[in-house]
């Protein structure tokens, strides 16, 4: 699976905007884009994924590069229960999809 | 309702050791997985399972081996417990077409001394 990079930590204010980076310089054509987050003593979270084009939730927006090297996860009101630990991932959508978790960033919420 | 559920929480054993962790879903998912969480908390697949087909991370030693009594199931057996199996460990679940939305467990956390 091609490798991700994201910032080890960041900061934010609650009830503000956070922009969560990550890069991905050798996805691949049929790589979807993945994004998990982890609270302090709880199992990974579900978050969004994507392909191509920008995508909304109830959780977040994904904002996805033109030339798909990179991606933003949007949170747009961060919250304190938003302190989490955030997982870019890529993987195809196929049976049997394991996912390969790396560092992640871990975003603290300040209120 | 608890949609992935791992009993127990806390597993505290001796090296050498054998012991299982279960694992159950009520979300009528076909496809399971478990997960290893060590201690700089880097998460690392470790198997997939879908009825009749298993994907095993080649780098998971033998001693590990998942067992399925049936769908909803996915059970890790541990053989033979060493110092570095000692982790969180998380069971997931997700729909075979929608692998990129897996529901996980809340954690088992493994030590071993």
């Amino acid at each position: 699976d091609a490798k991700t990079t994201q910032p080890n930590s960041m900061e934010s204010n609650e009830e503000e905007p956070v922009h969560l980076p990550c890069n991905h310089s050798t996805i691949s054509g049929t790589d979807y884009i993945h994004w998990y987050r982890q609270l302090p003593s709880q199992g990974p979270e579900y978050v969004i994924h994507g392909l191509t084009s920008n995508v909304n939730n109830r959780m977040a927006s994904l904002a996805i590069a033109e030339d798909r090297k990179s991606s933003t996860l949007i949170l747009h009101r961060a919250t304190l229960r938003d302190a989490a630990v955030y997982y870019c991932i890529l993987a195809r959508n196929n049976a049997g999809n394991m996912l390969t978790f790396g560092g992640g960033t871990r975003l603290m919420v300040k209120p | 309702d608890t949609a992935v559920s791992q009993t127990p929480k806390y597993l505290v054993t001796q090296m050498g050791n054998d012991k299982s962790i279960k694992c159950e879903q009520n979300l009528g998912h076909d496809t399971m997985y478990w997960y290893k969480q060590d201690s700089k908390k880097f998460l690392k697949i470790m198997f997939s399972y879908n009825n009749k087909e298993l994907i095993i991370n080649e780098t998971v030693p033998n001693r590990f081996s998942p067992k399925s009594p049936d769908k909803a199931h996915l059970n890790l057996h541990i053989n033979s417990l060493e110092l570095g199996d000692s982790a969180v460990y998380f069971c997931a679940s997700c729909y075979r077409d929608r692998g990129y939305e897996q529901y996980f467990g809340p954690g088992t956390r493994l030590t071993v001394t």
